[in-house]
């Protein structure tokens, strides 16, 4: 059974800072995983998804990193915003037969004006 | 333009009295999920249609139904809301299974249980 795992839980930073998000998961046989932002009581926007075959893929000042062999994917926000501040989780899809997303938790984001 | 909405946005029921919260979506996707998302936890999928091929997770309460009527519709039943069951209710759609296809969600319904 995929677990994913999400460090840190929380993260706060003054404006203008770059960050990492770190995402990882058991199991690599993976399709593709996919970044969301959840803002307070609404739902997920999808933000990147990066295929099993890919290394990075990016949208803006966001780039997400794959490294499927090690389980690891990794969300950098450049030049962080007041308006970045959200939660921020991944799901890697499985391969196979299995269809669900499997989410990690998130990481609370909060820029600091 | 909201592609997968939610109605209600909030819905507050009693405890034991039948729910029923809505979905629909402009994409024309073919698959359709429902997903429970408790507070400060990971979204879990309750269940998933394929056009009209229901698929329920192993661990879904038999509590949880839902329908889809039409490619645009699905909606999720709670037979007899309980406490535990007071959550945030997630519809989300994607063309079909492929790993190129990115799940689209709604904005939720909140559902509290008194």
């Amino acid at each position: 059974k995929q677990e994913v795992t999400q460090i840190p839980a929380a993260l706060s930073v003054p404006e203008g800072e770059n960050l990492v998000l770190n995402c990882s998961f058991t199991d690599s046989a993976i399709y593709n995983l996919q970044w969301f932002r959840q803002d307070p009581g609404k739902g997920l926007t999808s933000l990147l998804l990066i295929q099993s075959s890919q290394r990075e893929q990016t949208s803006g000042r966001l780039n997400a990193s794959l490294d499927k062999s090690s389980g690891r994917s990794t969300l950098y926000i450049a030049a962080s915003q007041p308006g970045d501040s959200a939660t921020y989780l991944c799901a890697p899809k499985p391969s196979g037969s299995a269809r669900q997303l499997t989410f990690g938790s998130g990481t609370q984001l909060t820029v600091l004006p | 333009d909201a592609m997968v909405i939610q109605n209600p946005r909030y819905q507050v029921t009693q405890f034991g009295k039948p729910v029923t919260l809505s979905c629909s979506q402009t994409l024309n996707h073919n698959v359709m999920y429902w997903y429970q998302q408790k507070s400060s936890q990971a979204p879990k999928l309750l269940f998933h249609y394929y056009d009209k091929d229901f698929n329920n997770e192993a661990d879904t309460p038999d509590n949880f139904q839902s329908r889809r009527p039409n490619t645009s519709f699905c909606f999720l039943d709670i037979r007899s809301p309980g406490l535990g069951d007071a959550a945030m209710y997630l519809c989300a759609t994607s063309r079909d299974f492929g790993g190129r296809e990115p799940q689209h969600f709604g904005d939720g319904t909140r559902l509290s249980i008194l």
